[in-house]
């Protein structure tokens, strides 16, 4: 089956204590995407990539790392989380065209 | 700023009418706009997209109006169902894989 996988689903942390989100597709997808959604906000784009080892700033990238090693896996790292990190994180991955698809949705709380 | 201005925050229609929700843009370099459709406790999912060459694009019950003159678009639900009751996400986006989202319609559809 066809999808956009990322693990936790849900995370408790505490602040400055590294985590990182995992986000792997079976589609053989060029473009990935990481996204955090936050009520009154909408989604807002964090980082993407159009390739392995290539990266780019999204709209918010401030406070996150990425990494582009296969083209399978793009896992968010968080390096010191805070409190205003707090808020549902999703990955996307695309063929082309810009046809994106969206894993389930990881929900991070920062304590 | 919000690059994409999305309205109503929140919409309740009877069974069986239209339901619209609106979106504008500033940036004239966006030149694919998507419409996402998200369920509570998922991912958001496509639903139709539109490029700025066509002024309306139709797939069943949801139609995309493209004003470009006025940096404008809409989606129609037309006949809605109480299926259709989600939240539902415009979005803009330029080359590279770069995109931009409104904050969001909640969509009721009383029985």
């Amino acid at each position: 089956e066809a999808q956009v996988t990322q693990n936790p689903r849900y995370l408790i942390t505490v602040t400055g204590k590294k985590l990182t989100v995992t986000c792997s597709q079976n589609m053989n997808h060029e473009y990935m995407s990481w996204y955090r959604q936050d009520p009154g906000l909408g989604l807002r784009q964090i980082y993407y990539s159009m390739n392995v080892e290539v990266t780019d700033k999204g709209d918010v990238p401030e406070g996150y790392k990425v990494s582009r090693k296969e083209k399978r896996n793009f896992p968010l790292i968080l390096e010191s989380p805070s409190p205003n990190q707090t808020s549902l994180y999703f990955c996307a991955s695309s063929p082309g065209q810009r046809i994106q698809y969206f894993g389930a949705g990881t929900r991070l709380s920062v304590l | 700023q919000q690059q994409v201005k999305q309205s109503p925050q929140s919409l309740i229609v009877q069974k069986g009418g239209i339901s619209i929700i609106n979106c504008a843009y500033e940036n004239t370099a966006f030149d694919y706009f998507p419409w996402y459709q998200q369920f509570p406790g998922k991912g958001p999912a496509l639903l139709i997209a539109i490029r700025p060459d066509v002024s309306e694009k139709k797939e069943g019950r949801f139609t995309i109006s493209f004003n470009k003159s006025a940096k404008q678009f809409s989606l129609h639900i037309m006949d809605s169902q109480p299926g259709d009751s989600a939240t539902y996400f415009c979005a803009a986006s330029r080359r590279g894989n770069q995109f931009y989202f409104g904050t969001g319609t909640s969509l009721t559809v009383i029985p």
